[in-house]
């Protein structure tokens, strides 16, 4: 049982590049969600998905798109990278408990730098 | 909107004080809450969770939660604190459809 992966660990772009962040999820979980941390800043959603086929923006949308064809993975697009998307993101996955979700599993994180 | 709040972005102790990390939450309906650990460069660990069970909580390395309704609190706190306990905290709390973070407070333990 992996939990929540994340590939890559590190990633350095140019200004202009685009990119998938992957993330994959072997608990079967309905709930995935990407989040990326800031100093200072703490955790901001950027991108949810509830199950299969369905999601929804967070707090911070701009700039990422994301799909969700199965249940185990859920890929992080950057379109067109800017300095502002210099980040750890952070994958994670969560199953629901008497309709509330439980907690979320966190993968590693990738850290992302963008020139 | 629903929303967590943690009181001190910076904590600090000495080795073998108590820890106490203030998490309070705004909501109408009691929530499922979760502390989590973050450790330098490293993902985020849950600590412990509370799921409308017995109101104080046992977490690892040795920590305790107590829900307050009440108060709309879940307090952190350790009777001693460890130099290996220096790391970030978040306070999390789930609402239904929503998961809702803390800001996180960092802490540092003074030997």
């Amino acid at each position: 049982n992996a939990g929540v992966t994340q590939t890559p660990k590190f990633q350095v772009l140019k200004t202009g590049q685009s990119m998938t962040l992957q993330c994959a999820q072997d608990m079967n979980h309905e709930y995935m969600s990407w989040y990326r941390q800031d100093p200072g800043m703490g955790l901001r959603l950027i991108h949810y998905s509830v199950g299969a086929g369905i999601t929804d923006q967070g707090e911070v949308p701009n700039g990422y798109n994301v799909s969700r064809s199965t249940t185990e993975d859920f890929p992080l697009r950057l379109l067109s990278a800017a300095p502002s998307q210099t980040s750890v993101y952070f994958c994670a996955s969560s199953s629901r408990l008497a309709g509330f979700y439980n907690e979320q599993f966190f993968g590693p994180g990738t850290r992302l730098t963008v020139l | 909107a629903q929303s967590v709040t943690q009181l001190g972005s910076h904590v600090s102790v000495s080795e073998g004080a108590l820890v106490l990390l203030r998490c309070n939450y705004s909501s109408s309906v009691p929530p499922y809450l979760f502390w989590y650990v973050q450790y330098p460069n490293q993902g985020l660990q849950l600590l412990l969770k509370y799921t409308s069970a017995a109101t104080l909580v046992k977490g690892i390395n040795g920590f305790e939660a107590e829900f307050k309704k009440s108060e709309t609190s879940f307090h952190l706190t350790k009777p001693s604190a460890h130099m290996s306990d220096a790391a970030e905290y978040f306070c999390a709390v789930s609402y239904g459809q929503n998961f809702v973070f803390g800001p996180g407070t960092r802490l540092s333990v003074l030997p």
